[in-house]
């Protein structure tokens, strides 16, 4: 099967850089990819990474490397409405797995 | 801007109902997907559709089912409502391939009595 991991909770001040890790298990996989999700909301695509490397969009930008099963996402420059949960997922042909998300708390 | 819509958004019902939560995307995606989320908790995969007339179970298992007789529509029913499926159900789409980019409705948050 897959699975994923990230820490729970992250808390950071304004206008600081956070990184949050998702390390995972699989089999083999297209991609991995970074959604963000606001309370009440629905979730929203960020980033995604089929290759090893970086891939910036913005304030965020996303790592991935097959190699150590591991990638992060980061967040820059941050800002009050940044606070929100975010979830990496594994992407087969077919389908997406998420992680159990990660709830950033950005303060003043 | 995604086109995927979600109805109803919140539904109590009481237990051994049927319903069916609708969801259409007007994106002319071939996958859909249903989610199933509780609050602050991760989001599980409970059915998906490559397209029409192709359904398959996800990972978490569950009493509901899915059809998918035209693209745009993918719904989702239960045939009796019980209070352990009080959750938020998230439809979502995305284009054929794997670039991972999935279009989510804004959810149907069911509560059963």
């Amino acid at each position: 099967g897959q699975s994923l991991e990230q820490p729970s909770e992250v808390t950071a001040v304004e206008g600081a850089i956070v990184q949050i890790n998702c390390t995972y298990q699989t089999s083999g996989f297209y991609g991995l990819s970074w959604y963000q999700q606001h309370d009440g909301g629905a979730p929203t695509f960020l980033s995604y990474n089929a290759l090893d490397g970086l891939e910036e969009t913005g304030r965020f930008s996303s790592f991935l490397s097959r190699s150590d099963s591991y990638g992060y996402l980061l967040l820059q420059e941050l800002q009050m409405k940044d606070s929100a949960s975010y979830f990496c997922a594994l992407g087969g042909y077919n389908k997406l797995i998420f992680g159990a998300g990660t709830r950033l708390a950005v303060h003043p | 801007e995604a086109d995927i819509y979600q109805t109803p958004r919140y539904l109590v019902i009481g237990t051994g109902k049927k319903i069916t939560l609708e969801c259409s995307q007007t994106m002319g995606h071939d996958k859909m997907y249903w989610y199933q989320q509780d609050p602050g908790m991760e989001l599980h995969l409970i059915h998906y559709s490559y397209g029409v007339n192709s359904t398959e179970k996800g990972d978490l298992s569950s009493e509901s089912t899915v059809s998918r007789i035209r693209t745009e529509h993918f719904p989702l029913t239960l045939e009796s409502a019980r209070p352990s499926h009080t959750s938020q159900y998230l439809c979502a789409s995305s284009e054929g391939g794997s670039n991972g980019e999935l279009f989510f409705g804004e959810g149907s948050r069911l509560t059963v009595l």
